[in-house]
């Protein structure tokens, strides 16, 4: 089946500094994907939706700023957390659906919890 | 913008059926029902998702109404291994082109007990 890929699985760093988080298909083309944020016991926000050549499209009251996301080919999006706070600890989880196939299903990464002190 | 509600938890025995309703009463006639789940710390699994028609597959089996407005999940033979939060999603469109955007709703928390 279809499998994506998100690395790193957790980061723990320091406050002030930059992350960059990668989501890959390993068996299939996105053209697009998205990022979401999960706090504690909260249900998934999406955060973006990462357009494979072009920009992302950002949900109202998320900073493009602060979440840079690169999506420069049709199985990589990243997700960079720019001078992160430990306000911005979270959850984050990738999904990416296979291009062409709108009533196909979204396939979401096992997520990347990042811990900022 | 979630266009679903769910109970927001339920208790079911290990070896029964769960039986998981969802309330879409807004659902235009081209939008797909979709159901994942996700178990602690892990990202949401894919379960199944249907249209009109009723669907099975391997995990489980979806009933739709015929008005379309409510959908039950049904988990047939239920194991611990199933406890997880469920979420019943009908996508909602990206207004920048013809792509869809999951928004989850809250979800029911499924509690397998032996």
């Amino acid at each position: 089946g279809a499998v994506v890929s998100q690395h790193p699985s957790r980061v723990i760093c320091k406050s002030g500094t930059s992350v960059k988080i990668e989501c890959r298909s390993l068996d299939f083309q996105a053209t697009t994907m998205f990022w979401y944020r999960q706090f504690p016991k909260q249900s998934l926000m999406l955060m973006a939706t990462s357009n494979e050549g072009s920009k992302a499209t950002y949900e109202q009251g998320v900073e493009k700023d602060k979440f840079l996301i690169n999506h420069a080919s049709l199985t990589l999006s990243t997700l960079t957390v720019t001078s992160a706070h430990p306000e911005d600890s979270s959850f984050y989880i990738c999904s990416a659906r296979e291009s062409g196939r709108s009533n196909q299903p979204q396939h979401f990464g096992d997520g990347t919890r990042l811990s900022i002190l | 913008d979630a266009k679903t509600t769910q109970p927001p938890s339920m208790d079911c025995a290990e070896g029964r059926a769960a039986n998981l309703p969802c309330n879409h009463s807004t659902i235009s006639g081209n939008e797909y029902v979709y159901w994942y789940r996700q178990i602690h710390s892990q990202g949401p699994q894919y379960i199944i998702h249907g249209l009109k028609n009723n669907e099975t597959n391997e995990m489980a089996s979806l009933i739709i109404t015929e008005d379309r407005k409510s959908s039950t999940l049904i988990l047939p033979h239920a194991t611990l291994r199933d406890t997880a939060v469920y979420y019943c999603i009908v996508r909602v469109p990206i207004p920048s082109g013809d792509d869809y955007k999951l928004s989850f709703g809250a979800g029911t928390t499924v509690t397998v007990r032996a």
